[in-house]
């Protein structure tokens, strides 16, 4: 199974509404998650079963999506959240990342 | 609070070894799927290996087999990944994770080490 990540790269502003998506090449049902990385940091995991938010994560994320194309939305963009956004399904092993998208301040 | 702390990265020569170490605190360690991901300098992360909680579920990625293997001590405490026959393209930080959280049948990755560098190189 491989996952695509779109968009690789993406320049928003404070406040933005901001969609990624992750397209998996077969079902999956909902074993996908989400997660945020920052500089020189482990990653931290957002979103579980495609649509679960982590306990303390803020509200501005959400996800959805099953079977093939999953989103992550946030809402409305804060400063802390610029940052590198993963998918990973968990259907199957290997269990494989997307490549990624770096979300940048515009 | 769960705790996670890797040890035993470094550098090593092409075709060397090296053994990582986890020690976990904070969740019940034997009753927990355990996974290493790693990220080279700069590019993305890749999933390398899981372990069930007795040990017997235990896979790895095709990039990795036969020459790194991963296991667990539940009396210690203790994550492992055993590697072998060390490839320039192995150079990257290793993270160890708890997949504590369950659902769908599926445990996810969400308690992360710190992570260590292991770089090979002559």
């Amino acid at each position: 199974i491989q996952l695509t990540q779109s968009p690789s790269s993406l320049s928003a502003s404070v406040g933005d509404r901001v969609t990624i998506t992750c397209r998996a090449s077969q079902g999956i049902v909902s074993h996908l998650a989400w997660y945020q990385q920052k500089p020189g940091k482990a990653p931290d995991l957002l979103i579980y079963g495609a649509s679960i938010l982590q306990s303390g994560v803020p509200s501005r994320f959400s996800g959805s999506g099953s079977g093939t194309d999953f989103t992550l939305t946030i809402s409305s963009l804060q400063p802390e959240d610029f940052a590198t956004y993963y998918c990973q399904h968990l259907n199957s092993i290997p269990m494989i990342f997307g490549q990624g998208t770096r979300l940048e301040i515009k | 609070e769960v705790q996670l702390l890797e040890s035993g990265g470094g550098l090593v020569q092409p075709g060397g070894s090296l053994r990582l170490s986890c020690v976990a605190s904070g969740f019940v360690f034997r009753n927990t799927y355990m996974d290493w991901v790693r990220q080279a300098p700069g590019k993305g992360l890749e999933w390398v290996a899981n372990i069930g909680p007795d040990g017997r579920d235990i896979n790895h990625v095709d990039s990795v087999k036969g020459r790194f293997t991963i296991s667990r001590d539940n009396a210690k405490n203790l994550l492992y990944l055993q590697m072998s026959s060390l490839r320039v393209e192995d150079t990257a930080v290793y993270y160890c994770i708890a997949a504590i959280i369950g659902t769908g049948g599926r445990f996810y990755l969400d308690s992360w080490g710190q992570g260590t560098l292991v770089t090979v190189s002559s």
